[in-house]
């Protein structure tokens, strides 16, 4: 089993729509949750980060953590072409302290 | 301006040869990790360190070696022994000190071609 696992898409959502995406997570000691978004040929660029469970708001972007499910996920609203991208969840800081785990990305596409 | 430094951006090595790919935070962050990126794939973990003179192996350290001996500095070697080095390779700073971390800074990665 993988340690963080995301449905690969890819996603297509209508522009102004909600996009969602999801990843779950094998190591129940993880503590630390993250989404990046990365443009094809460029580094990750961070999203959001949670570490409690519940929502985590910023701007258009929401993260949601259920530590009981083992299960982290991120909506997009007001989806915008620009947020075409994969999106890469990871998890990490559980049975050993500084290992992050990156999911294999879901591809998100916006369409017009 | 603080930041993580990868060099080369692109890099070609013959079959054989052994490369080693610079990375240099000033973030003064205490973790550093590499990573390896196929197309279309996610990224995997190679090595990470949490501290100076410490390092750990991640899911694919086989054919890949690394040092610490400087806080600032995490260099990447890819050894003749990888057998599909090319890829895309992307090295990563993050603060761990307290119960709830920082996020990973990357750098801007460098893109290894085998000829």
């Amino acid at each position: 089993q993988k340690e963080v696992e995301q449905n690969s898409g890819p996603l297509s959502v209508p522009e102004g729509a909600i996009a969602s995406l999801n990843c779950t997570y094998s190591d129940r000691g993880s503590q630390s949750f993250f989404w990046y978004r990365q443009y094809s040929g460029k580094s990750p660029e961070l999203i959001m980060f949670i570490y409690s469970n519940g929502d985590k708001e910023d701007g258009r972007f929401t993260a949601q953590l259920n530590k009981a499910s083992q299960y982290v996920s991120l909506l997009i609203r007001d989806s915008q072409p620009s947020d075409s991208a994969t999106y890469l969840c990871a998890g990490g800081g559980g049975s050993s302290a500084s290992k992050i785990i990156f999911g294999s990305g879901t591809r998100l596409s916006i369409r017009p | 301006d603080g930041g993580i430094t990868q060099s080369p951006k692109y890099l070609f090595r013959k079959e054989g040869q052994n490369v080693t790919l610079s990375c240099e935070q000033n973030l003064n962050h205490d973790a550093m990790y590499w990573y390896r990126q196929d197309p279309g794939q996610g990224l995997r973990l190679i090595y990470y360190s949490q501290i100076v003179n410490d390092f750990q192996k991640g899911d694919i350290a086989e054919g890949y070696s690394v040092s610490r001996e400087k806080k600032e500095s995490f260099p990447l070697t890819v050894t003749s022994a990888q057998k599909n080095p090319t890829a895309f390779y992307l090295c990563a700073s993050r603060r761990t000190s307290g119960t709830n971390t920082g996020e990973l800074f990357f750098g801007e990665g460098s893109r290894l071609t085998v000829l």
